[in-house]
């Protein structure tokens, strides 16, 4: 059962554009939507994160968007860097159940220069 | 600060055979999730350990296996191995296991592969 869905599987976005990757959720019990920035070879690493009581977050080039109503949240990546192409993950977790993260599949992020 | 170390990275393991992977969490943080990652089913929650007591279960049978000890470190068996245990691995540790979310810092993962 996939309780997180992202899409798109794959993007590629050109040098200084908009990179969107979005996920939508099922159970709303989740009460905590990070991203996770995973390059080859390497473990996730955090990006940014949300609480459903907020309708967006930004951190430098990174933004969240959340719409609780939709069950939907996105990631938009300003001023696309050829750095920025990694694989990235949304996840969703929930109090009762620790720290276990929820993942969803994953999109693979090309930025061309 | 030294990240989360895992050990080993690399590992080839045939069918049948058991296998222990090793996790050391970053300096003060008491809780451990283990996570399988493969390009068919993504990342998947394996369990979470925090002060020495299993947290959380995914759904994984009984072969997957885990411990924590008294310095925080933890270690997952595999026993049995099948074709499809074939995966990397992640550690993830973190500050606490209370419900004020704490950032989960993940390790470079141990790549399993079973021939």
């Amino acid at each position: 059962q996939q309780q997180v869905k992202q899409s798109p599987q794959s993007l590629i976005v050109q040098k200084g554009g908009i990179s969107i990757i979005n996920c939508a959720y099922e159970n709303t019990a989740f009460d905590y939507f990070p991203w996770y920035q995973q390059f080859p070879g390497k473990g996730p690493a955090l990006l940014i994160a949300i609480r459903p009581d907020v309708s967006e977050k930004k951190e430098g080039r990174f933004t969240i968007s959340f719409n609780k109503s939709a069950k939907q949240f996105s990631l938009h990546i300003m001023d696309s860097q050829p750095g920025d192409s990694a694989t990235y993950f949304c996840a969703a977790q929930r109090p009762e159940y620790g720290n276990k993260l929820v993942f969803g599949a994953g999109t693979i992020l090309r930025v061309k220069s | 600060k030294a990240g989360v170390t895992q050990t080993p990275r690399y590992l080839i393991k045939t069918r049948g055979q058991q296998v222990t992977l090793s996790c050391s969490p970053i300096s003060g943080h008491r809780s451990v999730s283990w996570y399988q990652q493969t390009p068919g089913q993504g990342l998947q929650f394996l369990f979470e350990y925090f002060s020495e007591t299993q947290r959380n279960k995914g759904n994984f049978p009984g072969r997957f296996s885990g411990r924590q000890f008294s310095n925080s470190r933890s270690e997952m068996n595999v026993s049995t191995l099948e074709l499809g245990d074939s995966a990397l691995y992640l550690c993830a540790s973190s500050l606490s296991g209370d419900p004020v979310y704490n950032e989960q810092f993940f390790g470079p993962g141990t790549r399993l592969t079973v021939l």
